[in-house]
């Protein structure tokens, strides 16, 4: 079983639709989790980190249910330039270092 | 700034051929990583560095070598390349360890 895993879509959303992506973990001793967004054939960059307490920023909010080992991506109002590949990224102890783990994926597309 | 700088952007080899990919950051990171990305594998970590001089393997290091001589900079090297190491490459660094990182633009690689 992959440590991080996620579904790969594609999600196909008109704009102005909400969508929610989870990502499902199965180290419970994993530290924290990212969400980084990926555009196509580009790298990935920071969209947010995940907090136990959940954060939100602007129209993206991120949720962690530690209880059930997944957390979740919620993007309101969709736009079309949020058309990307969004990668969970979660973070372990492994020993006395920490090791970051990706998952392979959620493709967004953002329609008209 | 221009943050973390790869070079080449592509490059195709023969099999048997050698290449190094090169990695330059200007935001006085510590920690500096080698990826590959491949369809449905998420990414995985190559090779790794805690600072200068210092080197570590990662998940997937067979056939590759990296050496940081100086802090800024963290060169990949394939000796003898393979047609199973066609993949993209990204460089990424961080301030502190399997924390958030920055990514280059990253290097398409093609073995033949």
């Amino acid at each position: 079983r992959k440590e991080v895993e996620q579904d790969p879509g594609p999600f196909n959303v008109p704009e102005g639709a909400t969508v929610a992506f989870n990502c499902t973990y199965s180290n419970s001793a994993s530290q924290s989790f990212f969400w980084y967004r990926q555009d196509c054939r580009k790298e990935p960059k920071l969209l947010m980190s995940v907090y136990s307490s959940g954060n939100e920023d602007g129209r993206f909010t991120a949720q962690l249910n530690r209880a059930s080992q997944y957390i979740s991506l919620l993007i309101r109002d969709s736009k079309l330039s949020d058309s990307a590949t969004y990668l969970c990224v979660g973070r372990y102890l492994t020993g006395t270092a920490s090791k970051l783990t990706f998952g392979t994926g959620t493709r967004l597309q953002v329609t008209l | 700034n221009a943050g973390v700088t790869q070079t080449p952007k592509f490059r195709v080899l023969k099999t048997g051929q050698s290449m190094t990919l090169l990695c330059a950051q200007d935001m006085n990171h510590e920690y500096m990583y080698w990826y590959r990305q491949d369809p449905g594998m998420g990414l995985r970590l190559i090779h790794y560095s805690v600072g200068e001089g210092t080197t570590a393997k990662g998940e997937v290091p067979d056939g590759y070598n990296v050496s940081r001589l100086k802090k800024q900079n963290f060169l990949l090297g394939l000796e003898s390349a393979a047609p199973s190491q066609t993949s993209v490459y990204f460089c990424a660094s961080s301030f502190y360890g399997a924390n958030v990182l920055t990514f280059g633009a990253g290097s398409r690689l093609t073995v033949l």
